[in-house]
């Protein structure tokens, strides 16, 4: 079974700039989340998709970042303008949560790690 | 709404003897509570879970302990070996639709040889 696919690997950017990445969940899986990780801390949710609509994007900074899950597979997440405290690794888990309720196992993507300068 | 927090956030042990990480959730609405290493620069990957209807699971050399009235979980490696040496993150969620993990800010392990 292929894992949950990220890209790019890493990008380093100045300050108002923008950015975006991308996540390709495990085939099949209803559920998409994406994490912020800053170093030295647990990953923090900031949005989580059920097929393509919005479960959960309280911790989302929506003044500046974006995602979006259109077709109910791949997703992308925007920072628009970004700021020095936007460093960090960005992952993406998918997990095969059908709406039931029955928590799944969520599987980690290797993670975007971006520098802002 | 949910805060984990996680003890002692390093540890450093012998290769051969256990170590223990324990986490505390305050939401008692939480029954999910799966267990994440994270080697160097790698992603974190799912070692070990719970739910709120069982008391103890166990792996091979790894357990986890869940006691829902003290709102604490914790996680026990015995026989420990340098390859455990990474960060260990606890997470609580809910089981329901809009599930929502919590993580805990993380314990650096150390296994000495």
């Amino acid at each position: 079974e292929a894992g949950v696919a990220q890209s790019p690997r890493y990008k380093i950017i100045e300050k108002r700039q923008s950015v975006a990445f991308w996540c390709n969940p495990i085939s099949g899986h209803a559920t998409l989340y994406w994490y912020q990780q800053i170093l030295g801390q647990g990953p923090k949710l900031l949005i989580q998709f059920q097929n393509n609509g919005v479960v959960d994007d309280s911790q989302l900074p929506k003044d500046r970042f974006s995602a979006e899950r259109l077709k109910g597979v791949d997703s992308t997440l925007k920072i628009q303008p970004a700021k020095l405290e936007d460093s960090a690794v960005y992952l993406c888990a998918s997990s095969t949560e059908s709406g039931t309720s029955v928590t799944d196992t969520q599987y980690f993507g290797p993670g975007t790690r971006l520098t802002v300068l | 709404g949910e805060n984990v927090e996680q003890h002692p956030s390093t540890l450093s042990v012998q290769e051969g003897d256990s170590a223990v990480i324990k986490c505390t959730y305050s939401d008692s609405a939480s029954n999910y509570f799966p267990w994440y290493k994270q080697e160097l620069g790698k992603r974190p990957q799912l070692i070990i879970d719970i739910r709120s209807n069982v008391g103890e699971k166990k792996d091979q050399r790894i357990a986890v302990t869940l006691n829902k009235t003290a709102k604490h979980f914790s996680l026990h490696i015995t026989e420990t070996q340098p390859e455990d040496s990474a960060v260990y993150f606890c997470a609580a969620s809910t089981e329901d639709y809009g599930q929502n993990f919590v993580f805990g800010p993380g314990t650096r392990l150390s296994v000495l040889p």
